[in-house]
This record gives C-alpha cells, structure tokens and sequence, in this order.
C-alpha cells in the first residue's frame, strides 16, 4: 500500500514566527487531507486538498499530486496552534493512510 | 449540518472483559464508516471500514470486529480484551466517492 512520510517530526516556534510542514506520498492518491490534533485529542480537518493551493486564514496548503508531495504552512504562528498535525493520503476504497504526524511546539 | 458522536469517551476495562463501543452519524444518509486506533498519540492505522448496512471489512488481524446493525451506526467489540488493545479509538465518516473523512472525538481506553 502506499507509504506516506512527514517531515519534520518535531518543530518547536517563537510565537509569530512561520514554518512549512511537508508529506511526501509514495503513489497516486485519490485524495489528500491535512488534521490538526489538539491536546484534547480531537482531529480537526484542517484542508481537503487532490491538488493546487487553498488557504483558511494563516493556514494554506499546497499539493503537487505529479511529484507525491504536499505542504502545510503556516502563519504568524499562535500558541493555539501546538498539537500534532497528521497528512493522510486516500488510496483506493476512501482508505486514509496516514503519516506519523509533526508535533508542533507554539511557545510564547 | 452532519454530526458524529462516540461514547464513551474514556473507558478502563479489565483484561478479558469485552467490549462494545458505538459511534452514530446524524444528517447524512448511506456514509462510509470507520474505526481507526492511535497507539502513543502518533500515527491512525484503520482498523475497519464499512460502505453498507452489514458490510465490514478489515485491515488488520486483531482481537477486535466490528459491526454496521443501522445505516448510521458502527460498532466496534471485543469478546476479551487484551493488554495490547490499550489506545485511542476514533470513528470517522465520509460521503461515498473519495470524499473527505470527519472524525468523531474519540474514546480513551485504558485495560488494566
């Protein structure tokens, strides 16, 4: 089945500052989603993104879907926005395989 | 709008005890369900997923089943828990046809 691989897998900011957060997919997918896991546990959709850019806010994505990557950035960072942030790329049957997640670390 | 609900939201069970735990969808008809785990709050691994009333399918050998009764409600049991089922339990929906996935809030499990 497909391989999905996030990097970095822990990133600690100053609050305000940027970062990009990456997935690499190692085949075709139907789809790919971006979550944003809070401290309580709860999987937030952050994006729903088969190709191109969209932005929510201080968040964009951006996937490539010919070269099996896609990218989260995010803006002005806040500490609401530590937590653990997972790509999941849909393969065949709307089966979510998911990466291993980056623990992101807002510190004021 | 389309809403899901897990329960309980934590759960201790001794080993061996079974185990039965209910995810329901409201607002939407025919939806794609699933149960995945999260083992050391990292990583989901799909463990069933179900596109019809009575239509399971699973992807990983394991101590658990899971069960579709109504349109809009996954169960997922155990006849004798294990050490090794210990995590986080979360249900998911989507519409047919590669459409995204919405997590419920998840259960706790601790066995003891």
């Amino acid at each position: 089945g497909i391989q999905v691989e996030q990097s970095p897998p822990d990133l600690i900011l100053q609050e305000g500052a940027n970062s990009t957060l990456r997935c690499n997919f190692s085949d075709s997918v139907n789809n790919l989603q971006w979550f944003h896991q809070n401290p309580w546990g709860q999987l937030i959709n952050l994006f729903y993104i088969p190709s191109g850019t969209k932005q929510n806010g201080r968040l964009s994505a951006t996937t490539v879907a010919t070269e099996r990557y896609s990218l989260l950035y995010i803006s002005s960072s806040q500490t609401t926005d530590s937590g653990v942030y997972f790509c999941a790329a849909m393969e065949y049957g709307n089966k979510l395989v998911f990466g291993a997640g980056t623990i992101l670390r807002v510190k004021s | 709008s389309q809403t899901i609900h897990q329960w309980p939201a934590t759960l201790v069970q001794p080993v061996g005890s079974p185990l039965s735990l209910e995810c329901t969808v409201e607002g939407t008809s025919n939806p794609n369900l699933y149960w995945y785990r999260q083992a050391a709050g990292r990583g989901l691994q799909l463990l069933f997923y179900s596109v019809g009333i009575g239509q399971i399918s699973s992807e990983v050998p394991q101590n658990l089943s899971a069960s579709r009764p109504q349109d809009r409600q996954f169960i997922l049991s155990s006849k004798k828990l294990l050490l090794s089922d210990s995590g986080f339990y979360l249900c998911a929906w989507s519409r047919q046809g590669g459409q995204p996935q919405h997590f419920g809030d998840g259960t706790r499990l601790s066995i003891l």
